[in-house]
């Protein structure tokens, strides 16, 4: 039981960039999202996703897409990347929007 | 913005004190989650507190909600140094718990 893991751990972009960041869970949890951590601050909501084929967004989704083609799976995707997306990137899961469970994160900057 | 707002940013304290951390929010809230972060990693749950519930308890930790004044605190009693971490307090926003909004979070600093 791997809980929730992150792909990759580490990314350096340049700015314009696009890439994608993978989340996996085997906990078979319906709700997934993606948070963003910059210094010295609590976690922001990018996007979350209720269930299979759904996404909605969170606080700050702006140049940020989703998508949850497979339960187990959510993916995060920058089109053109921005230094202003220099940042460490979580992705966590429930069952039903409780205790939530969190991967490693994934550190990426933008130069 | 964000909902919860902890306070105080930072706390340090010797081993084997209590540690208290404070958090306040603003709008109406289904449930209060506690949750820790260790340097570099991801975040751990500690706690969930419901909006009809008054205290609970796990281990060494002790949580108080106060809907009246949209307010939660968390004690960790008989501190470790391996308690040292930032926690974090997090509601669903009143948003059917779709959402989870987070606090900027305590560092907590626990000295041998």
């Amino acid at each position: 039981n791997a809980g929730v893991t992150q792909t990759p751990k580490f990314r350096v972009l340049k700015t314009g960039q696009s890439m994608t960041l993978l989340c996996a869970q085997d906990m078979n949890h319906e709700y997934m999202y993606w948070y963003r951590q910059d210094p010295g601050m609590g976690l922001r909501l990018i996007h979350y996703s209720v269930g299979e084929g759904t996404t909605a967004k969170g606080e700050v989704p702006d140049g940020y897409n989703v998508s949850r083609l497979k339960k187990q799976n959510f993916l995060l995707g920058l089109e053109s990347a921005a230094p202003s997306q220099t940042s460490v990137y979580f992705c966590a899961s429930s069952y039903f929007g409780d205790e939530q469970f969190f991967g490693p994160g994934t550190r990426l900057t933008v130069l | 913005s964000q909902q919860g707002e902890e306070d105080p940013q930072a706390l340090s304290i010797q081993e084997g004190e209590n540690a208290t951390m404070n958090c306040s929010y603003k709008t109406s809230i289904n449930n209060l989650q506690w949750y820790r972060q260790n340097s570099g990693r991801g975040l751990v749950h500690l706690i969930l507190i419901r909006s009809n519930e008054r205290e609970k308890h796990s281990g060494r930790l002790r949580v108080t909600l106060d809907t009246s004044k949209k307010s939660s605190s968390l004690l960790i009693t008989a501190s470790r140094a391996a308690d040292t971490a930032s926690y974090f307090c997090a509601t669903d926003a009143d948003t059917g718990g779709f959402k989870t909004i987070f606090g900027a979070g305590t560092r907590l600093f626990v000295k041998a």
